[in-house]
């Protein structure tokens, strides 16, 4: 069965930097393009980036271009997201998902990683 | 602010058909089909509708998908309990090059 695995989160500094990563099993993760969208506390769903499933193309939302980096290693089966000049504002629950081509959705997603900005 | 707009909070009694509304534009509605997400904090979202009216497998006849110009409708028939949750429409937009979610709709089973 699919299973997608985020890890990497924690509590950061304003201003640093963290890495997530996204552990992929039970399909073909080469073949999927793959997602990573965010939920602040108390507030909604969030789009943060994807990837193509053979990391050609990549795409970002506004609020994260330039400073996040959505990234993929196809043989380890991992999706990543370089972090870079956090902000408060980025604290969240980030989610990894892997879009299902013939739906043009994200069908499968992880349970979700907590990250932090505070000082 | 999203770029799509839903209502804030919905309610309905159990038996009651409910609907959520999604308001959108040319360049993300009105130019490609929307997806529907069910999420309850602290868990994983789950893909209700995709492709505007299309159901994955699993997932019961009473959620329904509708779309028609720029804006896309969920309906839930035979509301039960376990349909309160939070529900997001999402859709690609093409002037942003991305993905979109609406600001999401909290469902209160009275």
């Amino acid at each position: 069965q699919v299973q997608l695995v985020e890890s990497g989160g924690g509590v950061v500094q304003p201003g640093r930097s963290l890495r997530l990563s996204c552990a992929a099993s039970g399909f073909t993760f080469s073949s999927y393009a793959m997602h990573w969208v965010r939920q602040a506390p108390g507030k909604g769903l969030e789009w943060v980036a994807v990837m193509s499933y053979d990391g050609s193309n990549k795409y970002y939302a506004d609020s994260v271009k330039g400073r996040f980096t959505i990234s993929r290693d196809n043989s380890e089966n991992t999706l990543y997201l370089q972090m870079n000049s956090l902000r408060a504002e980025d604290t969240a629950v980030y989610y990894c998902a892997r879009e299902t081509t013939w739906m043009a959705a994200t069908e499968y997603w992880g349970q979700g990683t907590l990250v932090t900005v505070s000082s | 602010q999203s770029v799509l707009t839903q209502p804030p909070s919905a309610s309905g009694t159990p038996g009651q058909r409910v609907t959520i509304s999604c308001s959108g534009s040319s360049s993300n509605i009105g130019s490609n089909t929307v997806n529907w997400y069910q999420h309850l904090p602290g868990t994983a979202p789950k893909l209700l509708i995709y492709k505007n009216n299309q159901r994955p497998s699993g997932v019961p006849d009473r959620f329904s998908g509708s779309k028609s110009g720029t804006s896309a409708s969920l309906a839930i028939s035979g509301l039960q309990s376990e349909d309160e949750a939070d529900y997001y429409c999402a859709v690609w937009d093409d002037s942003l090059n991305g993905w979109v979610f609406g600001g999401g709709t909290k469902l209160t089973v009275l």
